[in-house]
């Protein structure tokens, strides 16, 4: 079976860096993705990690330790765009999605 | 940017009626999913379809569902009798390949199913 656990929601100030952790417990594995997903819509693609360490695109950063089944996604310079749930995923060969850890970003 | 598309944005019908969702894939992937995700809840994997076939399915993906891919171009979801709790917004995704490094799937728009 698969467990991928996140935290369920956060606020933070236009501006600031967040750092959303995601941990798992899968039968297979086959790479870590981020998705955004703003209310109402399709998750978007952020980012993938496959090895362990760090993966960084402009103000997304994703990390990955397969050891311990852990996971982060790091949003740097936070605007107000970026409030939305931020969906971890573990692929097996279908995708495992988290509960979404829903950032709220305030002036 | 070529992206998944989804027909309809929102469908509404009764208990026991049939419905077909459908979804227009990136023209050059070759490997298509459906995921569902019920108001409030996650994102949930039903089926993965490949070279005209269901590679996998979850438990979620029972007797009442089926898949097609009925011309080049569209992929189909076709639930035979809707349950109230079959409620949610469908998300076709594809890509290129299957379960490969890097392997990004891309996810359409969704379709928004309300069964009264």
């Amino acid at each position: 079976g698969q467990n991928i656990d996140q935290p369920t929601e956060m606020t933070a100030t236009e501006g600031a860096i967040v750092q959303i952790n995601c941990t798992y417990q899968t039968s297979g594995f086959n790479g870590l993705f981020w998705y955004q997903q703003h209310a109402g819509e399709a998750p978007t693609f952020l980012s993938y990690n496959v090895l362990d360490g760090l993966e960084e695109k402009g103000r997304f950063s994703s990390f990955l330790s397969r050891s311990k089944g852990y996971s982060y996604l790091l949003l740097k310079e936070l605007q107000m765009k970026d409030s939305a749930s931020y969906l971890c995923a573990v692929r097996c060969y279908r995708l495992a999605f988290g509960k979404g850890n829903q950032v709220v970003v305030i002036p | 940017e070529p992206e998944v598309t989804q027909t309809p944005s929102h469908q509404v019908t009764q208990m026991g009626q049939e419905v077909i969702l459908r979804c227009v894939p990136i023209s050059n992937h070759l490997y298509f999913y459906w995921y569902r995700q019920i108001l409030g809840q996650k994102v949930e994997f039903l089926v993965s379809f490949y070279n005209n076939e269901i590679s996998e399915k979850s438990e979620i993906f029972d007797d009442q569902f089926s898949v097609e891919r009925p011309d080049g171009s569209n992929f189909t979801l076709k639930i035979r009798s809707t349950k109230l709790e079959d409620s949610a917004m469908y998300f076709c995704a594809s890509s290129e390949l299957g379960a490969r490094l890097q392997e990004t799937q891309y996810f359409g728009p969704g379709t928004r199913l309300l069964v009264l």
